[in-house]
């Protein structure tokens, strides 16, 4: 069965210090991923997806890029947190050949202080 | 991506059924209708999905109407696990790139 590892739960960071959230998937090859964000009391807000190892697409400019080295991984970096980077960020995956919708991992609640 | 409007907030009582309406006016022809609820503090998770029939699983069962502008997710029997927020997607077929999230609507089911 496939499953999806999000790690670590919660962080909290200065401002000005570097991001990694790091995200891999199991059971499973060619999945799409999705890093999402989730400001407190907000909706999810879609930050990187990608479909192919080295293919990233950014739907919001910002402070954060994503990259995909290996085929189930996907990592969430920033050179410099900002204190608007705080949230909950969630990274989720699908597969384009099955019926089995976004599944995502447990996230990482971020505090920039 | 169409988007989809939602009530921002509903009650329902333990053991009725929970009906969650979502209206896509401007949805277009190859477009499914998704639903997902996110329990506090976790990653969303997939509840049902579906084109132009009604859809029914374990968890619920989807009504899109005939027109395909609007859809109900329901409930059957609600219990107090399935307090959550509850989401109202429309997009590309299963896999193709990116859904939209809203706000959904927050379902606090009442003892």
């Amino acid at each position: 069965s496939q499953t999806i590892h999000q790690w670590p739960a919660t962080l909290v960071q200065p401002v000005g210090s570097p991001l990694s959230l790091e995200c891999t998937v199991e059971g499973t090859s060619n999945p799409n991923l999705y890093w999402y964000r989730q400001a407190a009391g907000r909706g999810l807000q879609l930050l990187f997806y990608s479909v192919g190892i080295g293919q990233i697409s950014s739907e919001v400019p910002q402070n954060l890029s994503a990259s995909r080295p290996q085929d189930r991984q996907f990592i969430l970096s920033s050179k410099k947190l900002l204190l608007s980077d705080s949230g909950f960020y969630l990274c989720a995956w699908t597969w384009t050949q099955m019926d089995y919708g976004y599944t995502f991992g447990s996230g990482t609640r971020l505090t920039v202080v | 991506d169409a988007k989809t409007t939602q009530p921002p907030s509903m009650d329902c009582a333990e053991g009725r059924a929970a009906n969650l309406p979502c209206n896509h006016s401007t949805i277009s022809g190859n477009e499914y209708v998704y639903w997902y609820r996110q329990i506090h503090s976790q990653g969303p998770q997939y509840i049902i999905h579906g084109l132009k029939n009604n859809e029914t699983n374990e968890m619920a069962s989807l009504i899109i109407t005939e027109d395909r502008k609007s859809s109900t997710l329901i409930l059957p029997h609600a219990t107090l696990r399935d307090t959550a927020v509850y989401y109202c997607i429309v997009g590309p077929s299963f896999g193709n790139e990116k859904l939209t999230f809203g706000t959904g609507t927050r379902l606090t089911i009442i003892p």
